[in-house]
């Protein structure tokens, strides 16, 4: 066990619909990732935030955006839904600012099926 | 450009066979880190090693390890005697300051699945 939360595990929803994802860090924790996992594109990374401030963006669409709130909770919304939004969204953590300083610790993801 | 190449795919081995994962990866940075991941099929991803740039000794630990070559850009990981409790996908990443405007972030490869049959 990582120490980090996420929910829901598993989410199915139709097009043009909006999902909010949510991931508690783990304890202690200041940084936060998100990273989308997909068959055709592999592990990407969307974004970071580090003690509630955007640290680093990746390759996360418009329709995306997210924030981190004081208590340090994370949520990804996804608006405008598509199919190939379908994916595995993972949550990591880390204390550090920068990712290179250490693990990362994910957490087992939401699977998110877009119909 | 993709950065990091793990060109299996698929591997399948028999339990108590060595089993090398191949890691090449692609930077301009002389400073840099490389990782290594399992995720297991319960799905988080596990961190099983970081090595920078400046260190190429190899590691390690217990039934598992990594060759670092900057020479031909590899990271490969090997694991001894492989047991059922390996199947999963294993994932390489690269931390460069310059592609990620100084935070590091991984890149991570396609991943390997390693099946080990009992």
């Amino acid at each position: 066990d990582s120490g980090v939360t996420q929910t829901p595990k598993h989410l199915i929803t139709a097009t043009g619909q909006r999902v909010t994802l949510r991931c508690s860090p783990r304890s202690g924790d200041l940084s936060v990732y998100w990273y989308q996992q997909s068959l055709d594109q592999g592990l990407q990374f969307l974004i970071q935030y580090y003690n509630g401030e955007e640290r680093a963006k990746g390759n996360i669409l418009e329709r995306f955006s997210a924030q981190q709130f004081p208590d340090l909770h994370s949520e990804l919304n996804l608006s405008s839904l598509e199919l190939g939004d379908s994916a595995l969204y993972f949550c990591a953590s880390s204390v550090s600012p920068v990712a290179y300083t250490g693990e990362l610790f994910f957490g087992e993801g939401s699977r998110l099926t877009v119909l | 450009a993709q950065k990091v190449t793990q060109a299996q795919t698929e591997i399948s081995v028999v339990e108590k066979e060595d089993v090398t994962l191949d890691c090449v990866y692609e930077t301009r940075d002389t400073t840099y880190y490389l990782f290594w991941y399992k995720q297991p099929p319960s799905g988080e991803l596990v961190f099983l090693i970081r090595r920078n740039s400046f260190d190429e000794q190899n590691e390690i630990s217990g039934r598992y390890s990594w060759n670092f070559q900057k020479s031909t850009s590899s990271f490969n990981f090997t694991i001894t005697a492989s047991q059922v409790v390996d199947s999963a996908v294993y994932f390489c990443a690269l931390s460069e300051a310059r592609a990620s405007g100084g935070s590091y972030i991984p890149t991570f490869g396609r991943g390997t699945s390693l099946i080990v049959h009992p």
